[in-house]
């Protein structure tokens, strides 16, 4: 158990909806990451949010948003859903920045999102 | 231009022997290096990472991993390999500066009785 927690583990829903995956990181983990894994496109960095700013920001679609709330958690936000937007959406953390020396970004089991 | 590859989609390995998983990078500067492996229906799990010291990082399950400069590579290693160790592995990079980290496209690996 990485100790990073997503919910929901699996959600399916309609072309067009919009759905929200909700992410708790470690405790004490200040940075939070949202990683998209489907098939065609391996394992892809959507944002990094760090003490509830957002740090980084990678392949992610106008369509999709996210945040990171005081108390930590997160939510990845996907709207006008398409049916390419199935995948699996990871959540991850590590205790600061990624570039502080020591850190490791641990990953949490994943929500499987099917678009149908 | 991608950071960190892994040249094999598959590797096949009996019970009991040495198995290896190939990385490479194409980054400038020191990166940090790191192996993740993912198991049928669940998350990504730390194996180890490499961030400056002995090029020989050991870590979870029996793995380890040679950090070599001059051939750009990190390839993941164990000596005997298991039946429950066929999942699937990827090897990832935090490049130089304030970057996310990237991973390559993963390597299945598995283990045959």
């Amino acid at each position: 158990d990485s100790g990073v927690t997503q919910t929901p583990k699996h959600l399916i829903t309609a072309t067009g909806q919009r759905v929200t995956l909700r992410c708790s990181p470690r405790s004490g983990d200040l940075s939070v990451y949202w990683y998209q894994q489907s098939l065609d496109q391996g394992l892809q960095f959507l944002i990094q949010y760090y003490n509830g700013e957002e740090r980084a920001k990678g392949n992610i679609l106008e369509r999709f948003s996210a945040q990171q709330f005081p108390d930590l958690h997160s939510e990845l936000n996907l709207s006008s859903l398409e049916l390419g937007d199935s995948a699996l959406y990871f959540c991850a953390s590590s205790a600061a920045g990624q570039r502080a020396a020591g850190n490791t970004i641990y990953f949490g089991e994943g929500s499987w999102l099917t678009v149908v | 231009a991608q950071s960190v590859a892994q040249p094999e989609d598959q590797v096949n390995v009996a019970e009991g022997n040495p198995l290896t998983v190939k990385c490479t990078y194409s980054v400038s500067g020191n990166p940090y290096l790191f192996w993740y492996v993912q198991y049928p229906n669940r998350g990504l799990q730390f194996l180890l990472k490499y961030i400056t010291g002995d090029n020989l990082v050991k870590g979870s399950y029996g793995f380890e991993a040679e950090f070599n400069k001059s051939q750009t590579s990190f390839h993941l290693k164990k000596p005997s390999a298991l039946v429950s160790d066929s999942a699937l592995y990827f090897c990832a990079v935090i490049l130089p500066g304030n970057t996310p980290l990237v991973f390559g496209k993963g390597t299945r690996l598995s283990v045959i009785a």
